[in-house]
């Protein structure tokens, strides 16, 4: 089953402009990592943010997490047409679990 | 440093045939973890092996199944192929706490 859900499933920006996507997640986790994946290939490892941790940034990304709240963000600043592809955010309970990701978001960047 | 290696990319099968997938993981990496892709139930875990061990399996029937050699390889296996396995088949190593790294995946066509 679906750990997370993602929001929203799908956006379409303009190159420049920035986006933020959303995740929900229901359980306590160790850590949330956010994955991009082009066209139906494999998956590639953004950012690992750990529950200890509030925000993280690497390069144009910036992740934040709230475990209050149990939500996470990723805002990618200034898009590129490169940057369209489909994000995944997925969470680690630790020991022994494994991934579990949400549905995704549909992110769309236009020249 | 190598990326995780699937193979085939690309299979297609008839129902009640049966497939063997490989991956090669990256060196050093001992846990090897398996995912199905489809667009109606997104990234679902199918298995996780370390050190030729299965920690943990997800929630699907008995005809897939899986190894782990002593080099880390993996492979699994689906039996009696049905319409419904048609997907695209992640393999991802990882180190623990660090994200995981995925493969290119398999596409699987069952016709």
């Amino acid at each position: 089953s679906q750990q997370g859900e993602e929001d929203p499933q799908a956006l379409s920006i303009q190159e420049g402009e920035n986006a933020t996507m959303n995740c929900s997640y229901k359980t306590s986790i160790n850590n949330l990592q956010w994955y991009r994946q082009n066209s139906g290939r494999g998956l590639v490892h953004l950012i690992l943010i750990r529950s200890n941790e509030r925000e993280k940034h690497s390069g144009r990304l910036r992740v934040t997490l709230d475990t209050s709240k149990k939500s996470s963000s990723l805002l990618i600043t200034a898009s590129r047409a490169a940057d369209t592809a489909s994000y995944f955010c997925a969470t680690d309970a630790g020991g022994y679990s494994t991934l579990t990701f949400g549905k995704g978001t549909m992110l769309l960047v236009s020249p | 440093k190598a990326g995780v290696t699937q193979t085939p990319r690309y299979l297609i099968k008839t129902r009640g045939q049966q497939v063997t997938l490989s991956c090669s993981p990256i060196s050093g990496h001992r846990s090897v973890s398996w995912y199905q892709q489809t667009p109606g139930q997104g990234l679902q875990f199918l298995f996780e092996y370390f050190s030729e061990t299965q920690r943990n399996k997800g929630n699907f029937p008995g005809r897939f199944s899986g190894r782990q050699f002593s080099n880390s390889r993996s492979e699994m296996n689906v039996s009696t192929l049905e319409l419904g396995d048609s997907a695209l088949y992640l393999c991802a190593s990882s180190v623990q706490d660090y994200g995981y790294t995925f493969g290119s995946g398999t596409r699987l066509t069952v016709v």
